[in-house]
């Protein structure tokens, strides 16, 4: 069974830094790789997602990924956070063949932004 | 576009009642919803799949008897908990997609039930 992780359970930043966060799965064959945000109180809203074509895929509000078949990862980045990237984010996987859609999530990264 | 309603959104039980949770897609037909459950500070576990008309297909180690999951329309899908217990309590999310494969699963707000 596919799984995915996340490397860091809670990020802290600055408004203005920098923003990378890992992401990697576990299964050989084709994958549709997605991020999700939840913002506080909020349901979970989809950032950005990649299905197949240019590795690089640029979501809303500023984030892109980078699909690394080589590397199993689809890191999440943002140039410069803001206060109101305070969220958690979520990586998503659904393998193919049969899996029929099923996403697996990866366990979330807490992003705090200071401001 | 590619709203999924919860209702209610919160509930608090007696041990040993049933719940009944709504999903409700409210702005295009949902071939396929899921229901996941979250626990505080971890991921979104998935427990089942459901397709409008037929039996739900549930995750190793869900109980199918103990949440009853029925999606009898193509913009509702239900899931009771019968006969509620404590460990029951938890946030449960449903998605809502709107065709086959992989296109993206649109999320609903939560339900969170404790159950005292």
């Amino acid at each position: 069974a596919q799984s995915v992780s996340q490397h860091n359970h809670h990020v802290i930043l600055s408004e203005a830094a920098s923003l990378e966060l890992g992401c990697n799965y576990s299964y050989g064959g084709t994958v549709n790789l997605f991020w999700y945000v939840q913002y506080p109180g909020q349901h979970l809203q989809l950032l950005l997602k990649y299905f197949s074509g240019d590795p690089l895929v640029k979501g809303i509000k500023g984030f892109e990924a980078e699909f690394i078949k080589s590397k199993f990862s689809f890191n999440l980045r943002k140039p410069s956070v803001q206060w109101s990237d305070t969220a958690e984010y979520f990586c998503a996987v659904i393998a193919g063949g049969t899996s029929y859609g099923k996403l697996t999530f990866g366990q979330g990264t807490i992003l705090t932004v200071h401001p | 576009g590619a709203v999924v309603s919860q209702h209610p959104s919160w509930v608090i039980c007696k041990s040993g009642t049933s719940v009944k949770i709504e999903c409700r897609s409210l702005d295009f037909q949902a071939t396929t919803m899921f229901w996941y459950r979250q626990f505080p500070k971890q991921s979104l576990m998935l427990m089942a799949t459901s397709n409008e008309g037929s039996k739900a297909t549930y995750e190793q180690g869900v109980e199918k008897d103990k949440f009853l999951i029925n999606h009898a329309s193509l913009t509702l899908s239900t899931l009771t908990v019968t006969s509620a217990h404590p460990e029951d309590s938890s946030f449960y999310i449903c998605s809502a997609r709107p065709g086959q494969g992989r296109e993206t699963q649109y999320f609903g707000p939560g339900t969170r039930l404790l159950v005292l």
